[in-house]
């Protein structure tokens, strides 16, 4: 079975651009949720979603979108991008749901603001 | 937001079981406590997660004070290949939605 699969892998971007980023769960899982990773705080939860609605959201503002197609497949988009929006973002699949299932991550994908 | 606490790294010694703690005082009744690790540069895996009562796997043993307050997570024959970031985590409920937050983890390094 194919793990979950993030794209793209890295991505540098200048301040007050947006950027999306796009994740495939595992076949058959259909809850995703992203995570963002960075030195000082690190691993902070930003959402999830399950059969398209997004279920649980973290304490991130109203630039950090997503959305969660038929297929599963989700993505992630933050707008008007700041220097400490450089992180790596963490996509994680699960059979029902992050609470209280196990959720299988990807790889990430690393986000340079500049 | 209920807050993990790990002790910031760890050594052991390959071959030996390493005992990675983690306080949870905060802890509400239904929240889990889970297990992932995660080796550098990859994305965090999980290991166990438990309710209330001891739990074992394949990979790890998980021991859960009766009061929840605190957990243990053992892995019992260390081997380099354990080095990692050991992150416990509960879920927590804040401003009306849940959340699961990782901790800052403890950096268990195998020695040799």
């Amino acid at each position: 079975k194919a793990g979950v699969t993030q794209t793209p892998r890295y991505l540098i971007k200048t301040r007050g651009q947006q950027v999306t980023l796009s994740c495939s769960p595992i076949s058959g899982h259909r809850s995703v949720s992203w995570y963002q990773q960075t030195p000082g705080q690190g691993l902070q939860f930003l959402f999830e979603y399950f059969s398209e609605t997004q279920r649980n959201k973290g304490n991130f503002p109203g630039r950090f979108s997503g959305r969660q197609f038929s297929n599963s497949r989700s993505e992630m988009n933050v707008s008007t991008l700041e220097l400490g929006d450089s992180a790596l973002y963490l996509c994680a699949s699960s059979l029902k749901g992050s609470l209280y299932n196990e959720q299988f991550f990807g790889p990430g994908t690393r986000l340079t603001v500049l | 937001d209920a807050k993990t606490t790990q002790p910031t790294s760890m050594d052991c010694a390959e071959g030996r079981a390493a005992n990675l703690p983690c306080n949870h005082s905060t802890i509400s009744g239904n929240e889990y406590v889970y297990w992932y690790r995660q080796i550098h540069s990859q994305g965090p895996q999980y290991i166990i997660h438990g309710l209330k009562n001891n739990e074992t796997n394949e990979m790890a043993s998980l021991i859960i004070t009766e009061d929840r307050k605190s957990s243990t997570l053992i892995l019992p024959h260390a081997t380099l290949r354990d080095t990692a970031v050991y992150y416990c985590i509960v879920s927590s409920l804040s401003g009306g939605y849940q959340k699961v937050t990782f901790g800052t983890g403890t950096k268990l390094q195998v020695i040799p």
